[in-house]
């Protein structure tokens, strides 16, 4: 069974630069979500996604962050303009049906570097 | 709001020694708690959930209402263990979950 997949793996970008990133969750996972993890910290939600509808957004700083999952498969995480604190790994992770006791499976992550 | 707390950034010991890695938190109703680990250059993955109740890989850990904690032990340590564990949290009617900061474990030959 193939992972959850996110590209690019590595994305420099100068501040007020926009960025973006895509993520393919596992074949029949309902439930997406985003964390960004920060050097030295746990990840930390950022949205979540059951199906196509968002569940929890409560954390994306909606200024300048965007998440879509067009049609309950892939989805997109958008950042403009970009700032120096978004520096960061951002990981993508999926769930079967997005119950409190499932698994979340992780991608290999996308380090963003904004100098 | 809710809250995990791993005080050690690092842990070090020697192979076949105990280990335990702590994890507090702070909920006022009633949580999951999970352990992922995180090996070199490998992806973030499940270790153990406290509802199951299982041992994976030589690793238990207990959820202690009481002192709000849910530490991860291992009896003896192997090299193999050697990694980044993350304790977290899921809350009632909520699926995402609340990380802490992360322990790195090292075990020594």
């Amino acid at each position: 069974e193939a992972g959850v997949a996110q590209s690019p793996r590595y994305k420099i970008i100068e501040k007020r630069q926009s960025v973006a990133f895509w993520c393919n969750p596992i074949s029949g996972h309902a439930t997406l979500y985003w964390y960004q993890q920060i050097l030295g910290q746990g990840p930390k939600l950022l949205i979540q996604f059951q199906n196509n509808g968002v569940v929890d957004d409560s954390q994306l700083p909606k200024d300048r962050f965007s998440a879509e999952r067009l049609k309950g498969v892939d989805s997109t995480l958008k950042i403009q303009p970009a700032k120096l604190e978004d520096s960061a790994v951002y990981l993508c992770a999926s769930s079967l049906v997005g119950q409190r006791t499932d698994t979340q499976y992780f991608g290999p992550g996308t380090r963003l570097t904004v100098l | 709001a809710q809250r995990v707390t791993q005080p050690e950034k690092l842990l070090s010991v020697f192979k076949g020694a105990p280990v335990e890695l702590k994890c507090n938190y702070s909920y006022s109703g009633s949580p999951e708690l999970f352990w992922y680990v995180q090996y070199s250059r490998q992806r973030l993955q499940l270790l153990l959930r406290h509802i199951s109740r299982e041992s994976i890989k030589g690793f238990t850990a207990d959820l202690n209402k009481g002192e709000t904690s849910f530490h991860l032990k291992k009896p003896f340590a192997q090299e193999e263990d050697s990694a980044m564990y993350y304790c977290a949290l899921s809350r009632t009617g909520r699926r995402a979950l609340t990380f802490g900061s992360g322990t790195r474990l090292q075990v020594q030959p």
